[in-house]
C-alpha cells in the first residue's frame, strides 16, 4: 500500500537555526499539506500546496516558514529561524484531488525539538 | 465556540463493549467529515469518511446530522487494539481551498 514518508523522524536543533523537513507524498497525489501537533494539543493545519504554489496557509505559517517541491517527489517545509515554540510533531499529508470529499493521508511525522 | 468539539474522555470500556463518540462542528459550510484514529505519538490514520446517509465499515458505524452539525462514531465489540485517540475531522472550505480542521480527540481505553 502506498504511503507518505517523512525524514528525519526526529530533528534536534538550536534556537535560531534553520531546519528543513522532508516529505515524499504518495506518487499519484497532486495536493500536499503540512500540519503540526504540539505535544498534548490538537493537530493544526499549516499550509496546502498545489501546482508549485501555496493554495492556503494558516496564521501559524508566517514568514519564517516556506514550502517547496524541489523535484518530482519531495515536498519540503523550511523553518528559517527556529523558536522554542516551534517544537512539535510536523506531519506531511497528501491527497489525490483538491476536494473536500477526498481523504488526506498522513506521513509518520518529524518530531522537531528546539533547544 | 470551537470549530470542532469532542469530549476528551477517556472512555474506559471492557473488551466486547459498544462505545459511541460524538462530535459537533460550528461551520455550517463544512463539506466533508472524517474520523481518524491516532495512537500515542503517531500520525493520524484515516478510519472512515462520514456520509450524510451514514456508513458502516465492519464494527465501525459513522453518522452525520447536518441540521444539528453533529457527527458520531459507534464501535461495536471493542477490541484491545481499538485503544487510541479518535479524532473528529471536518473540512472548512475557503474560496476553492481545502484544509482539515481537527478536534482535540476522544481517548478510548479498552481493558481486558
Amino acid at each position: 500500500e502506498p504511503e507518505v514518508t517523512q525524514t528525519p523522524s526526529h530533528q534536534v536543533t538550536q534556537m535560531g537555526q534553520e531546519v528543513i523537513l522532508r516529505c515524499v507524498p504518495i506518487s499519484n497525489h497532486l495536493y500536499f499539506y503540512w500540519y503540526r501537533q504540539i505535544l498534548g494539543q490538537k493537530v493544526e493545519f499549516l499550509v496546502s500546496f498545489y501546482n508549485n504554489e501555496i493554495s492556503e496557509k494558516s496564521e501559524i505559517f508566517d514568514d519564517q516558514f516556506s514550502v517547496e517541491r524541489p523535484d518530482g517527489s519531495n515536498f519540503t517545509l523550511k523553518i528559517r529561524s527556529t523558536k522554542l515554540e516551534d517544537s512539535a510533531m510536523y506531519f506531511c499529508a497528501s491527497s489525490e484531488v483538491y476536494s473536500g470529499s477526498y481523504e488526506q493521508y498522513f506521513g509518520p511525522g518529524t518530531r522537531l525539538t528546539v533547544t | 465556540r470551537k470549530e470542532v468539539e469532542q469530549d476528551p474522555g477517556p472512555f474506559n470500556v471492557p473488551e466486547g463493549a459498544t462505545v459511541a463518540f460524538n462530535c459537533t462542528y460550528s461551520n455550517s459550510a463544512s463539506q466533508s467529515f472524517f474520523w481518524y484514529r491516532q495512537d500515542c505519538r503517531k500520525e493520524p490514520k484515516l478510519l472512515m469518511s462520514v456520509y450524510s446517509s451514514g456508513n458502516e465499515d465492519g464494527r465501525f458505524t459513522a453518522q452525520l446530522n447536518r441540521a444539528s452539525q453533529y457527527i458520531s462514531l459507534l464501535i461495536r465489540d471493542s477490541k484491545l487494539s481499538d485503544s487510541a485517540t479518535y479524532l473528529c475531522v471536518v473540512n472548512i472550505p475557503k474560496d476553492s481551498s481545502y484544509k482539515l480542521i481537527f478536534g482535540s480527540g476522544t481517548r478510548l481505553l479498552v481493558r481486558p
